[in-house]
């Protein structure tokens, strides 16, 4: 069965605490990438992957962190300095030829802080 | 950097009716698009792409056009069906970048 899997699918964070997302893929993909989402916001890109150990930060960076210690794996840390954190977050995978590029996504973490 | 706007925000059909949705783009660059469906709570699926040595691509209900020149392509549903209801995104991008995606549109079809 391959895919991307996302976990915890609902999290619930106190303000002050960080939270790690976790993202994993099978699908061998080389770039991986972290999206947020708000209701009428479309899909916001955080930070992205190309290859193992090096990610670019994306428009809305501020008050998150990554990792990109194996292909497989890109967690996504909410730390306490991002203002306005529940959101639903959305990690893709994508091979990077030029003709598959084809961008798969997970199924989703809703974060909700109390 | 990509700038993509998507229109409408909201398009509501009866059951059989056709459907589309149309997105702009601002790099001469992006050579790329596709379209998403997200249905509530999941995350979006790719429902058909296409990419810019092409004008149109179809596949059964669903098709896409591009037109270079202009900046915009259109996602066209024919005889909708109440399992079509959802949000739609568009996306574009240079082979290799992130995409960058509109803002959504939510579909509802009425039987």
């Amino acid at each position: 069965d391959g895919g991307i899997t996302q976990s915890p699918k609902y999290l619930f964070r106190k303000e002050g605490q960080n939270v790690t997302l976790s993202c994993e893929q099978n699908l061998n993909h080389d770039a991986m990438y972290w999206y947020r989402q708000d209701p009428g916001q479309g899909l916001r890109l955080i930070y992205y992957s190309q290859i193992v150990n090096d990610f670019q930060k994306g428009d809305i960076a501020e008050g998150y962190s990554v990792s990109r210690e194996k292909k497989e794996s890109f967690p996504l840390t909410v730390t306490s300095a991002q203002k306005n954190p529940t959101a639903f977050y959305l990690c893709a995978s994508r091979s990077q030829g030029i003709s598959t590029d084809t961008q798969y996504f997970g199924p989703g973490t809703r974060l909700t802080v109390l | 950097g990509e700038n993509v706007e998507q229109h409408p925000s909201t398009l509501s059909v009866q059951e059989g009716d056709s459907a589309v949705i149309k997105c702009t783009y601002s790099d001469s660059a992006s050579n790329y698009f596709p379209w998403y469906k997200q249905e509530l709570g999941k995350g979006p699926q790719l429902i058909i792409d296409i990419r810019s040595n092409v004008g149109e691509k179809k596949d059964q209900r669903i098709a896409v056009t591009l037109n270079k020149t202009a900046k915009h392509f259109s996602l066209h549903i024919t005889e909708t069906q109440p399992e079509d209801s959802a949000v739609y995104f568009c996306a574009a991008a240079e082979a290799g970048t992130a995409l960058i995606f509109g803002k959504g549109t939510t579909l509802s079809v009425s039987s």
